[in-house]
């Protein structure tokens, strides 16, 4: 079955450490996306990206930094810089940038400090 | 800039009930608007779409339909089970790409 896998489900963080969180899909998408879900909110757009090798800022992407080396593959990594980063990380991906493709979400990550 | 609203919640609903979520949206053009679900612990899995005006978006016997005079994509389902119990989250995506802008969710509680 085609899907976005993200792993871990669950991360622990340490005062100082960067973390990486890992995001692989299947569905032949050219876009990926990850968001950040703050207890009883909405989801907030930290980076995207269109095609392999390219990626651009979203809403909130201070403290956050991301690579597209592969098709398949969008890793987040939650830098020391981040001071607030207990969240849930969801990762998306879509066919491509147009308005009528959703949105294919994996089941998440959460991460919290130590 | 994009902006939609949901109604706040939680919403509690014995089965079998009706349900409504308003949702509410400001955009420029005419965007996409989308209804996503989320169960506990778990991410966001498309319930329904609705492309232009008028349009009207289905699945699992929720509807909602894009109504751009009133710029409204409201949520309804005729009988609840216990089974709809999650967070219901409306979004739109507008002409310049495929950026999802996200209402801050609404729960619904459905009891037996």
């Amino acid at each position: 079955d085609g899907g976005i896998t993200q792993s871990p489900k669950y991360l622990f963080r340490k005062e100082g450490q960067n973390v990486t969180l890992s995001c692989e899909q299947n569905l032949n998408h050219d876009a990926m996306y990850w968001y950040r879900q703050d207890p009883g909110q909405g989801l907030r757009l930290i980076y995207y990206s269109q095609i392999v090798n390219d990626f651009q800022k979203g809403d909130i992407a201070e403290g956050y930094s991301v690579s597209r080396e592969k098709k398949e593959s969008f890793p987040l990594t939650v830098t020391s810089a981040q001071k607030n980063p207990t969240a849930f990380y969801l990762c998306a991906s879509s066919m491509r940038v147009i308005s009528n493709q959703p949105q294919h979400f994996g089941d998440g990550t959460r991460l919290s400090i130590l | 800039g994009n902006s939609v609203t949901q109604m706040e919640g939680p919403v509690t609903l014995s089965e079998e009930a009706f349900l409504t979520i308003n949702c509410t949206y400001t955009a420029t053009g005419y965007p996409s608007l989308f209804w996503y679900v989320q169960y506990p612990g778990e991410g966001l899995q498309l319930l329904l779409k609705a492309t232009k005006a008028d349009d009207k978006g289905s699945n699992k016997g929720f509807e909602a339909t894009y109504r751009k005079e009133t710029t409204s994509f409201h949520l309804e389902k005729g009988s609840v089970q216990v089974s709809d119990s999650a967070v219901y989250f409306c979004a739109l995506s507008d002409n310049a790409g495929n950026m999802l802008t996200f209402g801050g969710g609404t729960r619904l509680m459905v009891k037996p």
